[in-house]
């Protein structure tokens, strides 16, 4: 079983949706919970980093993380052609030194 | 932002060729650290350096070596390439505690 389980997609909504991206895990050393955007033939960027549990909130973008179920969530407002990308959830203990990925959920926001 | 520069950005090369991949940062970040992107894997970490001279394993570091005698550079090799890793490898630095990780913009590297 991988540490970091995401559902691949393909995902396709139509613009103006409100799109819920999730990932689980099963190492509860995780602390520093992250969700990268990746274009296509481009480096990942980050978009969201939180620390621990809770709700962090920037424009459109909402990232939950539920320790208790191992559970991370990416929610996008009001979604743009432009949000078409490949979503990254990413994970770290506090030990610091290993970034962990899910396997990336690819979305695709139709006009 | 940090500047990561990765070369090359494409490169071909035979079966059983040593290969080496460089990435540079312009900022004295002490963490850095090369994954491999494959289609249905996401990104999984080959090796990471944690200072000049210091380097740890990853979870795919199995023909694979890498080096860093200075700070802004950090080098994968592939001593004798396979098909298998036909890839994209990105570099990341870490900016901070609470910054997260910067990637470069990947080399492509394609094994014949």
């Amino acid at each position: 079983q991988k540490e970091v389980e995401q559902d691949p997609g393909p995902l396709s909504v139509p613009e103006g949706a409100i799109v819920s991206l999730n990932c689980t895990y099963s190492n509860s050393a995780f602390q520093y919970f992250m969700w990268y955007r990746q274009y296509s033939r481009k480096g990942p960027e980050l978009l969201m980093y939180t620390y621990s549990s809770g709700n962090k909130e920037d424009g459109r973008f909402t990232a939950q993380v539920d320790k208790s179920s191992k559970y991370i969530s990416l929610f996008i407002r009001d979604s743009q052609p432009s949000d078409s990308a490949t979503y990254l959830c990413a994970m770290e203990d506090n030990q610091g030194g290993k970034l962990i990925f899910g396997q990336g959920t690819e979305l695709s926001v139709k006009p | 932002d940090a500047g990561i520069t990765q070369s090359p950005r494409h490169k071909v090369t035979e079966t059983g060729t040593p290969v080496t991949l460089r990435c540079h940062q312009t900022e004295n970040h002490r963490y850095m650290y090369w994954y491999r992107q494959d289609p249905g894997h996401g990104l999984r970490l080959i090796h990471y350096s944690y200072g000049v001279k210091d380097t740890d394993k990853g979870e795919v570091s199995d023909g694979y070596s890498v080096s860093r005698s200075k700070t802004e550079d950090f080098l994968l090799t592939l001593e004798s390439a396979t098909s298998s890793q036909t890839s994209v490898y990105f570099c990341a630095i870490r900016e901070g505690a609470n910054n997260g990780y910067t990637f470069g913009s990947g080399t492509r590297l394609t094994v014949v």
